[in-house]
């Protein structure tokens, strides 16, 4: 049974920090990977979705790293904004056409 | 890009009352459409997929008489949460796609509670 783990679970930095959030998984047989950022009582907004074939993506500040052998993703946040301040999501598929398992978030803080 | 709309976005009702959420693509053909649950500072949990014209597949402990789910149409699904209790307060949110290839899009999500 696939499970998602991340780490920490809340974050608080000054703005301009660069900063990396941490998500493991327990079963590698993923067919992909993707990071939400989800504000409170919103939806979530798809960041970054990476492949198994891939090792990372990249938008903007953002970029996401998968070693699947490891059953490790990091997202990666250069020169943090307020505005980055949100709960961040990752979230695992193991096939095409099967449920996404999603982790238990990071609330993010960047202090002005 | 495509759109996920999900309303009504907020509701208070009392014990006891069906409420009645939808959740519509926009700009593309849901073949699948897929509800979430998410309990405050929680993770979202999966409760059903549902396929146009078909049965939805409930998670493990969903109960289906008590959440019903419609996907009438590709462009349309519903979830009803019949005789609401306050235990039943949470965030329901909703995602769609219209291939298993492609990501999913989600809603804006429902808050409900139930007094």
């Amino acid at each position: 049974k696939q499970e998602v783990t991340q780490i920490p679970a809340a974050l608080s930095v000054p703005e301009g920090e660069n900063l990396v959030l941490n998500c493991s998984f327990t079963d590698s047989a993923i067919y992909n990977l993707q990071w939400f950022r989800q504000d409170p009582g919103k939806g979530l907004t798809s960041l970054l979705l990476i492949q198994s074939s891939q090792r990372e993506q990249t938008s903007g500040r953002l970029n996401a790293s998968l070693d699947k052998s490891s059953g490790r993703s990091t997202l990666y946040i250069a020169a943090s904004q307020p505005g980055d301040s949100a709960t961040y999501l990752c979230a695992v598929s193991n096939s095409s056409a099967s449920k996404i398992i999603f982790g238990s978030g990071t609330r993010l803080s960047i202090r002005p | 890009g495509a759109v996920v709309s999900q309303h009504p976005s907020w509701v208070i009702c009392k014990s006891g009352t069906s409420v009645k959420i939808e959740c519509r693509s926009l700009d593309f053909q849901a073949t699948t459409m897929f509800w979430y649950r998410q309990f405050p500072k929680q993770s979202l949990m999966l409760m059903a997929t549902s396929n146009e014209g078909s049965k939805a597949t409930y998670e493990q402990g969903v109960e289906k008489d008590k959440f019903l789910i419609n996907h009438a149409s590709l462009t349309l699904s519903t979830l009803t949460v019949t005789s609401a209790h306050p235990e039943d307060s949470s965030f329901y949110i909703c995602s769609a796609h219209d291939s298993p290839k492609q990501p999913q899009h989600f809603g804006d999500g429902t808050r409900l509670s139930i007094l």
